[in-house]
């Protein structure tokens, strides 16, 4: 799988756009980009894939460059409740049961919500 | 919503202690999983289990070992507890279609302590 680089932390204040940035410049390409978070004592939350074009959903918005070699989630309008843990994944689709659908969680990137 | 719960948010054991962590979700997933998070080292994949009675190692299955007896249920058995397997032990689930990618939704996880 490709690996990522996020940066380990970021500010954002409540109310303004988070805008996450990943790099995955090894991905192949029928590698999704996936995108979890974990709040504080609490499991992994999903909040959005995509594998080419950008995405948007309740949560958020996935922005994924043309060349795929990076992406960027936003927050539209963060707030005190979305400060947790991000992680940017990428990984591709299973083809069989035997390779499954395993996630590599690296370090994530801290948000840290401001008022 | 889809929904994995956990047996136990907090356990505590003794060194040599035979001990079972259940996993149980709601949406017929095929897939299900079990992972640890320590810190600095992010999620590590322990099991997976892609039906009844399957299952695969992980990154870290050394003492570990896992039952799936039925679809919604995936447990995870430590033969006999040691201390380095104090940890946040996170359950997972997600479907699967060959070719396709699905997000994985997780439980709350369960904090084992060894002591």
């Amino acid at each position: 799988d490709a690996k990522t680089t996020q940066p380990p932390s970021m500010d954002c204040a409540e109310g303004r756009a988070a805008n996450l940035p990943c790099n995955h410049s090894t991905i192949s390409g029928n590698e999704y980009v996936y995108w979890y978070r974990q709040i504080h004592s609490q499991g992994p939350q999903y909040i959005i894939h995509g594998l080419k074009n950008n995405e948007t959903n309740e949560m958020a918005s996935l922005i994924i460059t043309e060349d795929r070699k990076s992406s960027t989630l936003i927050l539209p309008h963060a707030t005190l409740r979305d400060t947790a843990v991000y992680y940017c994944i990428v990984r591709p689709p299973a083809f069989n049961t035997g390779t499954a659908s395993k996630l590599t969680f690296g370090t994530g990137t801290r948000l840290q919500v401001m008022l | 919503d889809v929904k994995v719960t956990q047996s136990s948010r907090y356990l505590v054991k003794r060194t040599g202690e035979k001990v079972f962590l259940e996993c149980v979700q709601d949406m017929d997933h095929e897939n299900m999983f079990w992972y640890r998070q320590d810190p600095g080292l992010g999620l590590r994949l322990i099991y997976f289990s892609y039906d009844v009675k399957m299952k695969e190692k992980g990154d870290i299955p050394e003492g570990y070992s896992v039952s799936r007896e039925k679809k919604e249920r995936f447990s995870l058995i430590l033969e006999s507890a040691s201390t380095n397997q104090t940890s946040m032990y996170l359950c997972a689930s997600s479907f699967w279609a060959s070719g396709s990618s699905y997000e994985q939704y997780f439980g709350p996880g369960t904090r084992l302590t060894v002591t």
